[in-house]
């Protein structure tokens, strides 16, 4: 029982590379979502996605693109990474959405650090 | 402008004891509050919620309280065990379908 899966774990890029971070979840949810946890900040939502084919911004969203091509999948790309992107990234899904008791659950976290 | 706050970064306790964790919220619009608990290169687990349409939501060791008057919630730990060591997020939601999350407390329980 998987649950929520997130690769690569670790990453370390150059300024200006591209690289996508890769959610899986087999728990059949329709929501999902990407979050960044930088120290003193808590978690902050990039982007996320009510269902297949549905992308919606977040509070943190620039620098950042997403695709949920699949239920079960989804996708946050970083186009031309910035030292301001050197993060922890969390990958969530829900079954429900927040406001209507959604319980998210979470992926283990992929750190991203940019030189 | 952060929506919700924790406004303490650590919190150490004494096994046995009572721990009590506490979150303020800015936004009169959030009706459902959430705890997750997160240990070291963990994603956060989820611990317990309350609508607010309640005051107090209760699961074994674990009681989250809610005024909604003064925007504030805590959550309760009693016994406090070792195990309870981590850094305990809140998070509020409204219609926006979105959870908003604090910046965490840091709890340390002393054996």
């Amino acid at each position: 029982n998987a649950g929520v899966t997130q690769t690569p774990k670790f990453r370390v890029l150059k300024t200006g590379q591209s690289m996508t971070l890769l959610c899986a979840q087999d728990m059949n949810h329709e929501y999902m979502y990407w979050y960044r946890q930088d120290p003193g900040m808590g978690l902050r939502l990039i982007h996320y996605s009510v269902g297949e084919g549905t992308t919606a911004k977040g509070e943190v969203p620039d620098g950042y693109n997403v695709s949920r091509l699949k239920k079960q999948n989804f996708l946050l790309g970083l186009e031309s990474a910035a030292p301001s992107q050197t993060s922890v990234y969390f990958c969530a899904s829900s079954r429900l959405g927040g406001s209507m008791g959604g319980e998210l659950f979470f992926g283990e976290g992929s750190r991203l650090t940019v030189l | 402008d952060q929506q919700v706050k924790q406004n303490s970064p650590s919190l150490s306790v004494q096994e046995g004891r009572i721990s009590i964790l506490n979150c303020d919220y800015t936004n009169s619009m959030f009706d459902y509050f959430l705890w997750y608990k997160k240990y070291p290169a963990e994603g956060p687990t989820f611990l317990i919620s309350i609508s607010s349409i309640k005051d107090k939501n209760e699961d074994g060791r674990f009681t989250v309280f809610l005024n909604k008057s003064a925007k504030h919630l805590s959550l309760h730990i009693v016994p406090s065990q070792p195990g309870d060591s981590a850094v305990y997020f809140c998070a509020a939601s409204g219609s926006a379908r979105q959870l908003t999350f604090g910046s965490g407390t840091q709890l340390t329980v002393l054996p």
